[in-house]
């Protein structure tokens, strides 16, 4: 196993289009979590699935962004229509079932340009 | 909720030298404590946690952190410091089954 994969790990937009991220977590991990990091911050929490159930989606910054897990394998996060502000490092991670106890293992993340 | 105070943005010190970086948290539930390390464009990698029992936590690259409930402290120390040791370091809290809420970051900057 080669750990949270995220791809692309850069994208470059322009404001109004429409972009979508992947990230492949670790095969045995229930729980995958999104994140949004800017420059000078913590990782702020968007969104999280346990298998294909998202159990948390009020963190997500707009209707602009959401997020899917089909089959509880992958997961893609979209952001419609972006901003200049969308501008971030977008950040995925996977745990166990008891990830607060565990840690979480990160990808090396997504760098969002908005132009 | 949980929330991290992460008391320096910044802290340079030289190689060889020890090094205390500082967390304080807030939380009405038992929490855990964790502490990650970012290099340069890359994601952020687990240092140590604490969970329960001892209160001084031994992490990896040298790292120890101790928990001081009556302070809501988890400050992370390194007793000599490397130049690779440079980068970004953040501190998390997760109270019972909510998801890792994490600080501001400290850049720690070794110098030579």
């Amino acid at each position: 196993d080669t750990g949270v994969s995220q791809n692309p790990r850069h994208k470059i937009t322009k404001r109004g289009q429409n972009v979508t991220f992947r990230c492949d977590p670790i095969s045995e991990h229930n729980r995958l979590y999104w994140y949004r990091q800017t420059l000078g911050q913590g990782p702020e929490f968007l969104t999280y699935f346990q298998n294909e159930a998202q159990l948390e989606k009020s963190r997500l910054l707009s209707d602009r962004f959401s997020a899917e897990r089909p089959k509880g394998s992958f997961s893609t996060l979209e952001i419609q229509r972006t901003e200049q502000g969308d501008s971030a490092m977008y950040l995925c991670a996977s745990s166990l079932a008891q990830g607060q106890i565990y840690g979480y293992t990160f990808g090396s993340g997504t760098r969002l340009t908005v132009v | 909720a949980q929330s991290v105070t992460q008391l320096d943005s910044q802290v340079p010190v030289f190689e060889e030298a020890p090094v205390e970086l500082r967390c304080n948290y807030s939380s009405s539930v038992s929490v855990y404590l964790f502490w990650y390390v970012q290099y340069p464009n890359q994601g952020l990698q687990l240092l140590l946690k604490y969970l329960s029992g001892s209160t001084l936590v031994k992490g990896i690259n040298g790292f120890e952190a101790e928990f001081n409930k009556s302070q809501t402290s988890f400050h992370l120390r390194k007793p000599s410091v490397h130049i690779s040791d440079t980068a970004e370091y953040f501190c998390a809290v997760s109270g019972g089954n909510t998801p890792l809420v994490f600080g501001k970051g400290t850049r720690l900057s070794v110098i030579a």
